[in-house]
């Protein structure tokens, strides 16, 4: 158990549809990262949060969009779902916001879209 | 722009064989290295990792040397057992710490008894 929890841990849903997937941080860690995990595309990272404020961006869509609140939870929201969205996403938190920081995994999301 | 090139197998060996997981990868600047391994239904572990030249990581019988000249990071292990049956990621992130971690695609092991 890494420590990170993601919720849900299944999500199926329908094309040209919203969700909002949760993540929570080990407890101390100020960074969180959102990754995107397909069967063509493999681990992309989509976008990286520190203490708030958004620090770094990947191949994150224009429909998608994220956020970190006060209490350093983590919501990546996906708008107007694509058949290609359906995919594992990723949360991971770090403690600092150095290269050398270890990332730690949570769960993961599996998101299908019909 | 960063990236990570690593065998993607299937990779099929007997219990007690020797792996070799080859990885090399293009970086901008001094990048840190890992290995992470993600079992089925599992999200990813770190198994090891270097953050400067000529670093070895080591756990579980694993090891990888950060080799700056050859750009590579090769996985390897002494005598594999059936728990290993996994896929391993090669990764790097640079950048100072405001990046995320670029992926190889991943070698899917798979041990016979």
């Amino acid at each position: 158990d890494s420590g990170v929890t993601q919720t849900p841990k299944h999500l199926i849903t329908a094309t040209g549809q919203r969700v909002t997937l949760r993540c929570s941080p080990r407890s101390g860690d100020l960074s969180v990262y959102w990754y995107q995990q397909s069967l063509d595309q493999g681990l992309q990272f989509l976008i990286q949060y520190y203490n708030g404020e958004e620090r770094a961006k990947g191949n994150i869509l224009e429909r998608f969009s994220a956020q970190q609140f006060p209490d350093l939870h983590s919501e990546l929201n996906l708008s107007s779902l694509e058949l290609g969205d359906s995919a594992l996403y990723f949360c991971a938190s770090s403690a600092i916001l150095v290269s050398t920081d270890t990332q730690y995994f949570g769960p993961g999301t599996r998101l299908t879209v019909l | 722009g960063n990236s990570v090139t690593q065998m993607e197998g299937p990779v099929t060996l007997s219990e007690e064989a020797f792996l070799t997981i080859n990885c090399t990868y293009t970086a901008t600047g001094y990048p840190s290295l890992f290995w992470y391994v993600q079992y089925p239904g599992e999200g990813l572990q770190l198994l090891l990792k270097a953050t400067k030249a000529d670093d070895k990581g080591s756990n579980k019988g694993f090891e990888a040397t950060y080799r700056k000249e050859t750009t590579s990071f090769h996985l390897e292990k002494g005598s594999v057992q059936v728990s290993d049956s996994a896929v391993y990621f090669c990764a790097l992130i640079s950048g100072g710490g405001a990046d995320g971690l670029t992926f190889g695609k991943g070698t899917h092991l798979i041990i016979q008894p």
